[in-house]
């Protein structure tokens, strides 16, 4: 099976711009999460969508969306872009089953200048 | 709330010691707990998970962690280090239950391996 792919690896965006991010899970995953990796504050967890539904939320701001295909594809959108906001984004897709492991993209680097 | 401290964002083993990198968690009802390792330029990789079945659990690349209720550890070792082990670690839980597809992460281990 092919692994988590993530678009685009690599992408620099300027402030007050918005940029979106997508994830296509292992085929058969029907949960897709989205975590912010920094140095500062680790990896944190944004949010998760099973069929095509948001189960659950992190604290982040409203500026940070998401969304999921019937596909299972996913998108997370972020606008007004700061310069925090520039981290390495990953998701990771699993069946969505309680416990089920979380398999990981190579994540999207963001850089905002 | 449930919350993951790893103890030392740094570990130097020399090749071929032992490798311990400590995790202790927290967690109002029973965690699924996992190690993950990160590489350079890389997303996460799973090394090992436990999910109640067994306390001693084995995973990839001969590491392994032992699930210690009352420590509330879950502790990575391998016996014996390679310098391919040289990576970041993190430990993550996620609540029984209620996760939802979320996973707690530790600050992460750095280990360097010296020759």
């Amino acid at each position: 099976k092919a692994g988590v792919t993530q678009t685009p690896r690599y992408l620099i965006k300027t402030r007050g711009q918005q940029v979106t991010l997508s994830c296509s899970p292992i085929s058969g995953h029907r949960s897709v999460s989205w975590y912010q990796q920094t140095p500062g504050q680790g990896l944190q967890f944004l949010f998760e969508y099973f069929s095509e539904t948001q189960r659950n939320k992190g604290n982040f701001p409203g500026r940070f969306s998401g969304r999921q295909f019937s596909n299972s594809r996913s998108e997370m959108n972020v606008s007004t872009l700061e310069l925090g906001d520039s981290a390495l984004y990953l998701c990771a897709s699993s069946p969505g089953t309680d416990g089920e492991t979380q398999y990981f993209g190579p994540g999207t680097r963001l850089l905002v200048l | 709330a449930q919350s993951v401290t790893q103890l030392g964002s740094h570990v130097s083993v020399s090749e071929g010691a032992l490798v311990l990198l400590r995790c202790n968690y927290s967690s109002s009802v029973p965690p699924y707990l996992f190690w993950y390792v990160q590489y350079p330029n890389q997303g996460l990789q799973l090394l090992l998970k436990y999910t109640s079945a067994a306390t001693l659990v084995k995973g990839i690349n001969g590491f392994e962690a032992e699930f210690k209720k009352s420590e509330t550890s879950f502790h990575l070792t391998k016996p014996s280090a390679h310098m391919s082990d040289a990576a970041e670690y993190f430990c993550a839980v996620s609540e029984a239950g209620t996760s939802y597809g979320k996973l707690t992460f530790g600050q992460g281990t750095i280990l360097t391996v010296h020759p």
